[in-house]
């Protein structure tokens, strides 16, 4: 989806490996997102940051760590990756232009990752 | 009891037949409403958009609230095998995307 791009696109890694899963946005937009996909579970937030800086918790942040590296990046890291970290991972901006109060969301393309 | 409920399917419909998506939801403080369409191995793309209750129409779609029932539909008209996906319903209290529930998807076939 152009305008955020993730990387890698598909990661297998062994339990407590560690990896970053990369972020970066063109739409020049404040707040930032990373959300979790899982069958029978919907797209839930990992974390997210509101600005430059500034970094919050969303409603499944246990097992990950994340940096606001500028404006433009956002990183999400598993330090010790477990099976249960099995996903798909999706970075997002707001999608529209209503001075960052956007409720809709704009993803990217997803990391598939596996954790053996 | 999951804040967004959604029918996982899969539903499968001849082409140019009308479909019928839904959500219940508990919340009652749910004011966004949004339906996300994802093809496979893709990301979520926004379709529609509404705040509080009533319909909005987009070419052929529309999408319906009803928060007397806690009830949000995706209409889809004349439907094309384009439109084969997942889609997802999502909702917030408030604006900002920091705070969205989504449901988990109806994946739709449409047949040619």
């Amino acid at each position: 989806n152009a305008g955020v791009t993730q990387t890698p696109k598909f990661q297998v890694l062994k339990t407590g490996q560690s990896m970053t899963l990369q972020c970066a946005q063109d739409m020049n937009h404040n707040s930032m997102y990373w959300y979790r996909q899982d069958p029978g579970m919907g797209l839930r937030l990992i974390y997210y940051s509101a600005s430059e800086g500034t970094t919050d918790k969303g409603e499944v942040p246990n097992g990950y760590n994340v940096s606001r590296l500028n404006k433009r990046e956002f990183s999400l890291r598993l330090e010790s990756a477990a099976p249960s970290q099995t996903s798909v991972y999706f970075c997002a901006i707001p999608a529209g232009d209503r001075g960052g109060m956007n409720t809709e969301a704009f993803f990217g393309q997803g990391t598939r990752l596996t954790v053996v | 009891q999951k804040e967004v409920e959604q029918d996982p399917g899969p539903l499968s419909v001849p082409e140019g037949a009308i479909v019928s998506l839904n959500c219940t939801y508990s919340n009652s403080a749910f004011q966004y409403f949004m339906w996300y369409r994802q093809y496979s191995r893709k990301g979520p793309e926004l379709l529609m958009y509404t705040y509080s209750s009533g319909n909005k129409e987009d070419g052929r779609f529309t999408a319906q609230v009803d928060k007397s029932s806690k009830y949000i539909s995706l209409f889809i008209r004349d439907s094309q095998p384009s439109d084969s996906a997942t889609y997802l319903c999502a909702m917030s209290v408030g604006p900002g995307a920091n705070n969205l529930f989504f449901g988990t998807g109806t994946r739709l076939t449409v047949i040619p």
